[in-house]
């Protein structure tokens, strides 16, 4: 079956090193999509892209990149960790960008920043 | 200015009882899509059901419906039935025309009581 997966699952780290978060899709989809999520604020947009060499900042993407040279991953890097990048880490898939297009997620990555 | 607003943070039901969760949002395109996911406790995100802007009929998959008011810009969920698997976060999301992310609410928590 086609899945989306992200790695680690948990993750601890200290504060100023650089940190990846996988993720990995098998449905073939364009779209592709990192969100973080902290008690009170719901899911916030850190990156997306719309296919390969394509990468946009969503709304929190400050000390964090992204890059998509194929179209099964996009990783997330934390170029030097914060504390208050402490949060629960989302990649969401899409088939396309039509408005009716659901986003699929991934199970969510815990990152602990010490 | 938040673009989905869900007003109740938490939300408590009796067994069998209908529920709504209320979702505002704040657009001046013409063209959007309205978004339901739950979130269990084990933290996965579940498409529960769209709205698009031009649908004429209030959408509905099984015990969901949504409660589509347009001049209020209003997409409230509407869950018949309660079950103690409903118990979870609810997102409200949405999409302003093509080739954009969903933007997310901060959620309503609900419990159901037996």
């Amino acid at each position: 079956d086609a899945e989306i997966t992200q790695s680690p699952r948990h993750k601890i780290t200290e504060t100023g090193r650089q940190v990846t978060l996988a993720c990995h899709q098998t449905w073939n989809h364009n779209n592709m999509f990192w969100y973080r999520q902290d008690l009170g604020h719901g899911l916030r947009l850190i990156h997306y892209s719309y296919g390969v060499q394509d990468t946009n900042k969503g709304e929190v993407s400050d000390g964090y990149s992204v890059s998509r040279s194929n179209t099964e991953d996009l990783p997330l890097t934390l170029e030097s960790a914060a504390s208050s990048q402490t949060s629960v880490y989302f990649c969401a898939s899409s088939e396309s960008a039509g408005l009716e297009e659901t986003q699929y997620f991934g199970p969510g990555t815990r990152l602990l920043v010490l | 200015a938040q673009k989905i607003t869900q007003t109740q943070p938490g939300m408590f039901v009796q067994e069998k009882e209908a529920v709504t969760l209320d979702c505002t949002y704040d657009t001046s395109d013409p063209s959007y899509g309205l978004f339901w996911y739950k979130q269990p406790s084990s933290g996965e995100m579940i498409f529960l059901i769209y709205q698009g802007s031009y649908d004429q009929q209030n959408a509905t998959e099984g015990r969901y419906s949504l409660n589509f008011q347009k001049a209020r810009k209003s997409a409230n969920l509407v869950i018949s039935a309660s079950q103690l698997g409903d118990s979870a976060m609810y997102f409200c999301a949405m999409r302003e025309g093509r080739n954009t992310p969903l933007v997310f609410g901060k959620g309503t928590r609900l419990s159901v009581i037996a």
